[in-house]
């Protein structure tokens, strides 16, 4: 009974190359968001889909982008991934964008940039 | 700036040591605070949620308490499946979720 499914678990990728990570969500939920995570530092949100409304944060860089085609899925692309960008993105929904909603997370998926 | 500061960085407990983990903020007008586990390569598990100054909640050997300045998680007699990192997270005026970098909590047997 998963809610918040993410695919893959883990990524590789080469310098450069196009990639496109996946988040599913059986909330029927608004909101979807992406947040990065390098390690042992805080997830940072990248950007959120409220319906189909994009919201891009301000420093997020242009090589991130994402795709919501429907409620239950939200895609991150990364078009050109560098070394910096090898992470775990995490996926999270909240029914709607009040400060009461509470955020459900995804379990990741790692990225390694070779 | 919004500013979230989570502190230890880690600690490590004997098995039934209580102690506690604080999460101070700087952030212009606090509408919420959430507090999220972490297993190592998972993603954050919803703990609480605290609104006000002086509310408390509690879930098991977990009870998170907030004031005006900082909050509080108190682990009463912990167990080794309690170990992970614990974040904290404030809610800014733009309604999203802005973490601390979490305290890393190790309980040995």
């Amino acid at each position: 009974d998963a809610m918040v499914i993410q695919n893959p678990r883990y990524q590789v990728t080469q310098f450069g190359k196009p990639v496109t990570l996946s988040c599913s969500q059986t909330l029927n939920h608004n909101v979807m968001y992406w947040y990065q995570q390098k390690s042992s530092q805080a997830p940072k949100l990248l950007f959120h889909y409220y319906d189909k409304d994009f919201n891009n944060e301000a420093d997020t860089p242009d090589n991130f982008q994402s795709r919501r085609p429907n409620t239950s899925f939200c895609f991150l692309d990364i078009r050109s991934p560098g070394l910096g960008d090898a992470a775990m993105y995490l996926c999270a929904t909240s029914r709607d964008r009040g400060y009461q909603e509470t955020q459900y997370f995804g379990p990741g998926t790692r990225l390694l940039v070779l | 700036e919004d500013q979230v500061t989570q502190s230890p960085e880690a600690l490590r407990l004997q098995e039934g040591e209580s102690s506690s983990l604080n999460c101070s903020y700087t952030v212009s007008g606090l509408r919420g605070l959430f507090w999220y586990r972490q297993d190592p390569g998972k993603g954050p598990e919803f703990l609480f949620t605290l609104y006000s100054a002086g509310e408390e909640k509690e879930k098991e050997r977990l009870k998170a308490t907030l004031t005006k300045k900082e909050s509080f998680l108190h682990i009463t007699a912990p167990k080794p499946e309690d170990s992970a990192t614990y974040l904290c997270a404030v809610i800014t005026g733009a309604n999203n979720l802005f973490f601390g970098t979490g305290t890393r909590l190790t309980v040995i047997p």
